[in-house]
């Protein structure tokens, strides 16, 4: 146990369908990551929040739409996705201290198929 | 820029015999370095860090790695492998300020009986 609690650790959806992937982190940190694991590729950062605001966004398309209500919760909302964004969906927080961000620690991940 | 590679992408050991995976690293600035291990349908867990202190950093399950700036290395050992040691192991440099993580590609270890 991290600390940091994903929702649902399973998920399969079809390409018109809406859905959310919840993060919990219980570790009072402030920061906090979504990241996309695919097979054979190396962990892709996708967007960061710090104290609720977002401050990056790699190039993700709009068919992934972040929300961080407070520095503990992070969602991702997830609508007319394509076969290719099947992967495990990762959630990390970290504390940011003096402008440096400690290390990471991450949530057990969502497993989404789309179909 | 940072960037980590992961020279082997799987590693098979039998149990009870030593483990390596080696990760090389390119950083502009002194970096920390990190491993952490992924389970089979597991989120990551941190293994140990390094970030400019002493130079052998001892992690959790017995595992450890040594900073080597001459190499640009941060190879991750242990005497023994048990058979839970068997997951998917990623090297992670960060750069000034822990801004950026970026990860390597992986390394699966294999523990046989």
């Amino acid at each position: 146990e991290t600390g940091v609690t994903q929702t649902p650790r399973h998920l399969v959806m079809g390409m018109t369908n809406k859905k959310s992937l919840k993060c919990e982190q219980h570790l009072g940190h402030n920061a906090m990551y979504w990241y996309k694991q695919s097979a054979k590729k190396p962990l892709e950062l996708m967007f960061v929040y710090n104290f609720k605001e977002q401050t990056e966004n790699n190039s993700v398309p709009s068919r992934f739409s972040p929300e961080c209500p407070n520095s503990s919760h992070l969602f991702l909302h997830l609508h007319t996705l394509q076969p290719e964004d099947s992967a495990l969906y990762l959630c990390a927080s970290s504390q940011e201290r003096g402008g440096a961000r400690l290390e990471a620690f991450f949530g057990q991940g969502t497993r989404l198929t789309v179909v | 820029a940072q960037s980590v590679t992961q020279l082997d992408s799987h590693v098979s050991v039998s149990e009870g015999t030593p483990v390596l995976l080696r990760c090389n690293y390119s950083s502009s600035y002194s970096p920390s370095l990190f491993w952490y291990v992924q389970h089979p349908n597991k989120g990551l867990q941190l293994l140990l860090k390094y970030t400019s202190a002493a130079t052998l950093v001892k992690g959790i399950n017995g595992f450890e790695a040594e900073f080597k700036k001459s190499e640009t290395s941060f190879h991750l050992t242990k005497p023994s492998a048990h058979m839970s040691d068997a997951a998917e192991y990623f090297c992670v440099v960060s750069d000034l300020g822990f801004q950026k993580l970026v990860f390597g590609t992986g390394t699966r270890l294999l523990v046989s009986p």
